[in-house]
């Protein structure tokens, strides 16, 4: 079942600050995060495993609260460049190699 | 270091053709995945490798559309008798390993277009 991102879509101004959920109805084994420009390539971002674990880039936070089954990205002092469609991908418990389901994505636009 | 890439970035195909997707993974990547991308939405799952072997297909959304990955690297994604429903970004991602929680690396995706 495909997790569900809030909010849809967001608007900021260079240096503001941003949450974008993700939200899902089973049990999760991670949660993976990915920015997507216009006609360009997912890139990643962050994982965050079950048990606590994370991988990701240096400027980029988010949490992972299993009991409810949500994770969070957090964006700090945005930047231009921040501008995207943002995709959590989850990764079931019962899952073997990685299959993901991604959420229907969250709109970030960064204004300078 | 070279990443994942897709061969063609586009292709128009007219309705009941047949087309052939390609994917170059990043090498040594065990893992590999194709997903569909349509406009304005988050990826799809199609089908998943673990070197040659197809250990997951449940994402092919008909008999029209197979995978394969003969030598554990290069994978092609074969649609036939096109249809406009087909229409979309075919998206490849590997990753390093075959455990789970591993990051997965995406190429820039073959739009194709359905006429």
């Amino acid at each position: 079942q495909q997790p569900v991102q809030s909010p849809q879509a967001v608007i900021l101004r260079e240096g503001e600050d941003a949450v974008i959920n993700c939200s899902s109805s089973k049990a999760l084994y991670s949660v993976h995060w990915y920015r997507q420009k216009h006609g360009e390539a997912p890139v990643f971002l962050m994982i965050l495993l079950k048990g606590g674990e994370q991988k990701g880039h240096e400027k980029i936070s988010a949490s992972f609260n299993e009991k409810k089954q949500q994770s969070s990205l957090y964006l700090t002092a945005s930047q231009l460049s921040y501008s995207g469609t943002y995709f959590c991908g989850t990764e079931r418990g019962y899952n073997q190699g990685g299959k993901l389901i991604f959420g229907q994505g969250t709109e970030l636009s960064v204004k300078p | 270091g070279a990443g994942v890439s897709q061969s063609p970035r586009y292709k128009v195909a007219k309705r009941g053709q047949d087309v052939a997707l390609r994917c170059d993974p990043i090498s040594g990547h065990v893992s590999l995945f194709w997903y569909q991308q349509a406009l304005g939405q988050g990826p799809e799952f199609l089908t998943y490798f673990q070197n040659e072997a197809q250990l997951d297909k449940s994402g092919l959304p008909s008999d029209r559309f197979f995978a394969e990955r003969p030598e554990g690297s290069v994978s092609t994604l074969k649609i036939q008798r096109t249809q406009q429903e087909d229409s979309a970004v075919y998206l490849c991602a590997s990753s390093k390993s075959r455990t789970r929680g591993d990051t997965q690396y995406f190429g820039p995706g073959t739009r194709l277009t359905v006429l």
